[in-house]
């Protein structure tokens, strides 16, 4: 069965960090971009960052941008994002998604809740 | 960055019903557009994507059409499983970004 799985995600203080990850199965990780996709409690969808199937292209939401890190291990079958100086506003669950047909994003992890607060 | 917006915001219809939502581009996206379907607590489902392709295992009731920078879903026989919040995206825009509409939610008129 082809499945993302998110972890990582609770509780963390506004200027703290936090790593999630995304472990992969059922399909060969290695020749897919994958993305990070957000969605705030009651919005809509955000897309966070994208790195191509061999980790050399990475692109960053300009809210995000200078404050995450993407990256993928392909012989892990595992995707991460590290998020640096967290504020109230990236509370949201989080989510990996797979991309094809140049990055429409055709498979989606359950997500991870990270919560932003004092 | 390319901007996205849908309309209506919210739509009411019944079981039956011939259902439209059209999505707009800030500027011209080509056919990179995709929709998805997200029920509460749910991630999103991939339905359409290049703008008419439909995903493999989506129902043919749903379609997808437009190009530039106007889009549409269609949904030609609402079934009970459809009501749910829909978005469109548009990608393939590299390096601006994967942007996606803010939604369109179908409820039970």
């Amino acid at each position: 069965e082809v499945q993302l799985v998110e972890s990582g995600g609770g509780l963390v203080q506004p200027g703290g960090s936090l790593r999630l990850s995304c472990a992969a199965s059922g399909f060969t990780f290695s020749s897919y971009e994958m993305n990070w996709v957000r969605q705030a409690p009651g919005k809509g969808l955000e897309w966070v960052s994208y790195i191509s199937s061999s980790g050399s292209t990475i692109y960053y939401a300009d809210s995000v941008k200078g404050r995450f890190t993407i990256s993928r291990d392909n012989a892990k079958n595992s995707l991460y994002l590290q998020m640096n100086s967290l504020r109230a506003e990236d509370t949201a669950v989080y989510y990996c998604a797979r991309g094809v047909a140049a990055n429409a994003f055709d498979i989606w992890g359950q997500g991870t809740m990270v919560t932003v607060s004092s | 960055d390319i901007q996205m917006t849908q309309s209506p915001s919210t739509l009411s219809a019944s079981v039956g019903d011939r259902v439209t939502i059209t999505c707009r581009a800030s500027q011209s996206i080509s056919s990179w557009l995709a929709w998805y379907q997200q029920k509460p607590g749910k991630a999103p489902k991939l339905l359409i994507y290049k703008a008419s392709s439909l995903e493999s295992g989506v129902p043919s009731r749903f379609s997808g059409s437009g190009s530039g920078t106007e889009f549409t879903l269609t949904i030609s026989s609402l079934q009970p499983d459809d009501f749910a919040t829909y978005y469109c995206q548009q990608y393939n825009s590299y390096p601006r970004g994967f942007t996606f509409g803010p939604g369109t939610k179908v409820d039970i008129k």
